[in-house]
């Protein structure tokens, strides 16, 4: 059974650091690996998402690596701001139709 | 990309009773699904609904509880039943959706609708 775990449960930041959030999942038979950001309340925003071929995506100041074989991902933000503030999720598809959401990082950037 | 549409965004709801939650897409696809986020929780699979055919229900929760219509390849209904405080959660509509220039599937949400019961 997929199981996809994220760490740091949340983090607290300063404008313009770079930070790296991480999503480990312990069946590395997966699809494809998606990042999606979460607001407040809100619905999700899809942001990257790597293939199980792919070793990373990249965004804007948003890069997304994906290591199959050691079971992780990671999310790289460049020069945070204030307005990156939110809950991002890592959610694998493995066979069949079926997606595992992590529990998310929520991210807090101070202005 | 899809876009979905869920009503309502948001109600409050009263023990015992019944609310439906709708999703349309504007454009044909062959499975919705519903999921469940409780607060300060991650999103759980409830059901896999495609056209035509009884929803696919995953484990802990069942169609009495949460029935699903598929009626046509755009639109679908998710109906809490007999709510309790313990239903309060967003309900989220979702599709995948192939990426015409990477092939990838993509999963794609609405708004989602968010359930207060009192």
């Amino acid at each position: 059974k997929q199981e996809v775990t994220q760490i740091p449960a949340a983090l607290s930041v300063p404008e313009g650091e770079n930070l790296v959030l991480n999503c480990s999942f312990t069946d590395s038979a997966i699809y494809n690996l998606q990042w999606f950001r979460q607001d407040p309340g809100k619905g999700l925003t899809s942001l990257l998402l790597i293939q199980s071929s792919q070793r990373e995506q990249t965004s804007g100041r948003l890069n997304a690596s994906l290591d199959k074989s050691s079971g992780r991902s990671t999310l790289y933000i460049a020069a945070s701001q204030p307005g990156d503030s939110a809950t991002y999720l890592c959610a694998v598809k493995g066979g069949g139709f079926k997606t595992i959401f992590g529990a998310g990082t929520r991210l807090f950037v101070k202005a | 990309s899809a876009v979905i549409s869920q009503k309502p965004s948001r109600d409050i709801c009263q023990r015992g009773t019944s609310l439906t939650i709708q999703c349309q897409v504007d454009s044909q696809v062959t499975m919705m699904f519903w999921y469940r986020q409780q607060p300060g929780q991650s999103l759980t699979l409830i059901a896999t609904a495609n056209q035509g055919s009884e929803a696919t229900y995953e484990s802990g929760f069942v169609i009495d509880k949460f029935p699903i219509s598929r009626p046509n390849l755009t639109f679908s209904t998710l109906t809490v039943s007999n709510m309790s405080p313990e239903d309060s959660s967003i309900y989220l509509c979702s599709v995948v959706e192939q990426e015409s220039f990477s092939g990838a599937n993509v999963l794609t949400f609405g708004a989602g609708s968010r359930l207060t019961v009192l």
